[in-house]
C-alpha cells in the first residue's frame, strides 16, 4: 500500500532553516510528481510547490520563491522540502503529497514546524 | 493566481441530511478540481478528482459535479463519519489553490 512517512516535528528560531523529508513506499516513486502543502494552526491548506519525477524541474508558489527548495532522491524514494529564513508565520504542519494525474491522492502524516524565539 | 471561493464556510446538519458545498473559481479551470475531507489532526483525504470522479474506496454517498467555474460536492445522506472540514482545490494551473474550507458540524 502507498505510504508517505515524514520526518518528525521541528522547533526552529526565526531566521533558521528547516529541511523535512518524506519517504515513499508502495508505488514507483520515480514515475510521480510530488507536492508540498502546508497548513497553519487553525487555517486552511496552502500549496507550496511541486517537483517532477526526475527531480530536475520544480515549480514553487511565488509566495515561497527564493526561500523554498524541493529535491528528491530516487535511490531512497525520498522527497525533501527545505524552507529558509523562517519566521513565526511559517509555523505550520507541512505535508508531502503524491500526485496522480494532477490530484493529490496520498498524503504524508504531516510534520509540525514551530518557529519561535 | 486562480482564487477558489467555497460556500458556506460552516454548515450545520443532521445525520441523514443531504448536504451541498459550492466552490467557485475566479476563472475557468475546466474540470481540474479535487475535493478533500479533513478530520481534526489528520491529513486531508482525496474524495473526488476531475470534478466528478470518485476516488477508489470513497463511499458512493459523495458526489461531485460542475465545470468551468462552478462546482459542487454533495453528500447524499450525511453519516457520523462525515462531520469534518472539506476543501476544494484547483489544479488547472500553478500555483494550485485551495478554497478556504467548509466545516460540517452536527446540528
Amino acid at each position: 500500500q502507498v505510504q508517505l512517512v515524514q520526518s518528525g516535528a521541528e522547533v526552529k528560531k526565526p531566521g533558521a532553516s528547516v529541511k523535512i523529508s518524506c519517504v515513499a513506499s508502495g508505488f514507483t516513486f520515480s514515475k510521480y510528481y510530488m507536492h508540498w502543502v502546508r497548513q497553519a494552526p487553525g487555517q486552511g491548506l496552502e500549496w507550496m510547490g511541486i517537483i517532477n519525477p526526475s527531480g530536475d524541474t520544480t515549480t514553487y508558489s511565488q509566495k515561497f520563491q527564493g526561500r523554498v527548495t524541493m529535491t528528491r532522491d530516487t535511490s531512497t524514494s525520498t522527497v525533501y522540502m527545505e524552507l529558509s529564513s523562517l519566521r513565526s508565520e511559517d509555523t505550520a504542519v507541512y505535508y508531502c503529497t503524491k500526485s496522480r494525474e494532477g490530484a493529490c491522492d496520498y498524503w504524508g502524516q504531516g510534520t509540525l514546524v514551530t518557529v519561535s524565539s | 493566481d486562480i482564487q477558489m471561493t467555497q460556500t458556506p464556510s460552516t454548515l450545520s446538519a443532521s445525520v441523514g441530511d443531504r448536504v451541498t458545498i459550492t466552490c467557485r473559481a475566479s476563472q475557468s479551470i475546466i474540470t481540474w478540481l479535487a475535493w478533500f475531507q479533513q478530520r481534526p489532526g489528520k491529513a486531508p483525504n482525496l474524495l473526488i478528482y476531475r470534478a466528478s470522479t470518485l476516488e477508489s474506496g470513497v463511499p458512493s454517498r459523495f458526489s461531485g459535479s460542475g465545470s468551468e467555474t462552478e462546482f459542487t460536492l454533495t453528500i447524499s445522506s450525511l453519516q457520523p463519519d462525515d462531520f469534518a472540514t472539506y476543501y476544494c482545490q484547483q489544479y488547472r494551473s500553478y500555483p494550485e489553490t485551495f478554497g478556504q474550507g467548509t466545516k460540517v458540524e452536527i446540528k
